[in-house]
Parts: C-alpha cells; sequence; structure tokens
C-alpha cells in the first residue's frame, strides 16, 4: 500500500513564525503536491513537485514556498505565518505520467494565532 | 481555466437507499478526466471511481457508479445499498492531461458533505 505521512497532525503557530509542514511517502512516486483544504472552497492547489528539486506553482502559490531535496519528501514551508493561513494541509502523491492517482496524507490541520 | 461546482454542500441518505451527488464542471478540452474522491471523518482522501472523458460507458465500481453526461459537462456519482460507512465527504475533481512532462492538476469543487442515516 502507499503510504502518505505528514510530520504533525495538528500545529499551533504564532504569526511570523517560519513554519514547515513535511510531507513523506515510500513508494518512489515522481510527483507531490500540496493543497490547503477549507471549509466551503474545497480543495486548492498550493505548489507541486514533478521531480527532485523541481516545482510548480499551484492556484494558489503567495505566502508559501517548497522544498524538494529528496525524491520521497516534499516540505511546505511558510515563511512568515498569518492568521489567513489557519487551514488544513494535504500533501499528496502520484507516480510520473500523464493520467496517475492521488494518494493523499492524513492532513495537517495548522492553527496561526 | 477549469471550474467545478458541486451545488448541494450536505445530503442525507438512510442506509441501504440510494443516492445520488451531483457534479457539473466548464471546460473547453475535449480530452479529460474527471474523478470523485472520498474523505471520511478524520481519515485519508482515497479514490472512489473515475471516468475518462473519451469513454462512453459511465465507469462502475462495485455499488458506486457515475452518470457522465459530456455534453451536458455534468458527472454524478450515485451510491446504491448506502453503508455507515460510506459517510464523508465526497469531491468532484477535474483533470486536463498534460502531453508531456509533469503530472497534471486537479480542480476540486468544493465538495459535499453525505451522511448515511442508520
Amino acid at each position: 500500500d502507499v503510504k502518505v505521512t505528514q510530520s504533525s497532525r495538528y500545529l499551533v503557530k504564532r504569526t511570523g513564525e517560519k513554519v514547515f509542514l513535511e510531507c513523506v511517502q515510500d513508494m518512489d512516486h515522481e510527483n507531490m503536491f500540496w493543497y490547503r483544504q477549507d471549509p466551503g472552497l474545497g480543495l486548492r492547489l498550493i505548489y507541486f513537485s514533478y521531480d527532485v528539486k523541481m516545482k510548480e506553482k499551484g492556484d494558489i502559490p503567495e505566502g508559501y514556498s517548497v522544498s524538494r531535496e529528496k525524491k520521497e519528501r516534499f516540505s511546505l514551508i511558510l515563511e512568515s505565518a498569518s492568521t489567513n493561513q489557519t487551514s488544513m494541509y494535504l500533501c499528496a502523491s502520484s507516480l510520473g505520467g500523464a493520467i496517475r492517482e492521488q494518494y493523499f496524507g492524513p492532513g495537517t490541520r495548522l492553527t496561526v494565532t | 481555466a477549469q471550474t467545478v461546482t458541486q451545488s448541494q454542500p450536505e445530503m442525507s441518505v438512510q442506509e441501504a437507499e440510494t443516492v445520488t451527488l451531483s457534479c457539473t464542471y466548464d471546460t473547453s478540452e475535449n480530452n479529460y478526466y474527471l474523478f470523485w474522491y472520498k474523505q471520511p471523518p478524520s481519515r485519508q482522501m482515497i479514490l472512489v471511481i473515475r471516468q475518462e472523458a473519451y469513454k462512453q460507458q459511465n465507469a462502475t465500481e462495485n455499488r458506486f457508479s457515475v452518470n457522465f453526461q459530456k455534453a451536458a459537462k455534468s458527472f454524478s456519482l450515485k451510491i446504491s445499498d448506502s453503508q455507515l460507512g460510506d459517510t464523508a465527504m465526497y469531491f468532484c475533481a477535474f483533470m486536463k492531461p498534460r502531453l508531456t512532462g509533469a503530472n497534471s492538476k486537479l480542480t476540486f469543487g468544493k465538495g459535499i458533505t453525505l451522511s448515511v442515516r442508520p
């Protein structure tokens, strides 16, 4: 079974802090994704990566950056957390190729106070 | 840009009955893929079913089936013999395949919360 894990289920940070959300997959997937899930808005893509050190902006990249130094790990970075970044963050991964099922992690619920 | 609309925020169904979740989308593409994902309470999101736009036959996975109407840009999910474990949030999603390179992006609807009553 594909396993996508996220470093924390719940996280509370203060405004202005630098926040790292980590995602690890164990199936040698080429693609990895970071989504943000908010009530009434569904899932919105923040960034994705299709190879080590390669990244592409999603629909809402502002205020976020990412890092992928190893194939299995994809980090989402909030350089200076703000209250409007309070949300559920979902990581996903998939094999390379045009159409591949995305496998999701359990999510990290981030609260910025 | 593609949009996916799930107009019903919540639905409820009696156990063992059938329920249909609606989804419409807007695209100018001819070749694309559609998905339904399920997110149970406090659990990970999983793929329920997928449909290729070039296939006329509706996809089926056990108790889950879709009604794909390409001209109407409609993609509804039918759950037969509803079970308590079907209680979850369901997301409709659209993907336009890229010719080369990176995996194509999913565009999600806002989701619908389905409750199955015992």
